[in-house]
């Protein structure tokens, strides 16, 4: 079974500073992860997935995370905080082999001071 | 308008009775899920369809009945509605691609169960 652990439930950062949001997983194979964001009042949506190759991603809104499987992490981090990331971060894995079924963390809610 | 829809986005109900939350999709995905979303407990999965006529359980189904009569559409039916099912709700969906394939997600219907 594949599970997720966010292991910040709030994160308070000052606007200008830097981000990490940390995602750990457990898994039975190679994973494919993911990063979603979700400002007050909507869906989710996609900032960056990893499925093989360059442990570092890019995402958008300058977004990055990296990939290390020998600490099952994949965080995610942002070298100076907008006041408009304020939002719910969530860590997904899906493993290979096509579950197609990805489990969710239970999210990380950015605050951002002025 | 292409991508993924659902309706209402608000509703309030009462106890005992029955509510159809619809979600429709654009891209003939083949993969639809449906979505609650709690307060500490992210976003759980309550049923998911791999294709037309043919759907499974999720973490929390109990409660709930799904149909996928036509690819697109994928409507979420509470039998007799109780409290416990206030929640946010949120229909998404995937294509057939493997594991990193991304998940888009609807704007969410908010429930109200009094």
């Amino acid at each position: 079974a594949q599970s997720v652990t966010q292991p910040d439930i709030h994160i308070t950062v000052s606007e200008g500073a830097s981000l990490e949001l940390r995602c750990n997983y457990s898994y039975g194979a190679t994973p494919y992860l993911f990063w979603y964001v979700q400002s007050p009042g909507q869906g989710l949506q996609l900032l960056l997935k990893y499925f093989s190759g360059d442990t570092l991603v890019q995402g958008i809104k300058g977004f990055e995370a990296e990939f290390k499987r020998s600490q099952s992490s994949f965080n995610l981090r942002k070298p100076s905080v907008h006041w408009s990331d304020a939002a719910e971060y969530f860590c997904a894995v899906d493993i290979s082999g096509g579950s197609y079924i990805p489990t969710f963390g239970r999210g990380t809610s950015l605050i951002v001071h002025p | 308008d292409a991508g993924i829809t659902q309706s209402p986005r608000y509703k309030i109900t009462e106890t005992g009775r029955q509510v159809t939350l619809m979600c429709h999709q654009t891209w003939s995905h083949s993969y639809m899920f449906w979505y609650r979303q709690d307060l500490g407990h992210g976003l759980r999965l309550i049923y998911y369809s791999a294709a037309a006529d043919i759907t499974d359980k999720g973490e929390v189904p109990d409660g709930y009945v799904v149909s996928r009569s036509k690819t697109e559409n994928f409507p979420l039916t509470l039998e007799s509605a109780t409290r416990s099912q206030t929640s946010v709700y949120f229909c998404a969906s995937r294509g057939l691609a493997g594991g990193s394939e991304t998940q888009y997600f609807g704007p969410g219907t908010r429930l109200l169960v009094l």
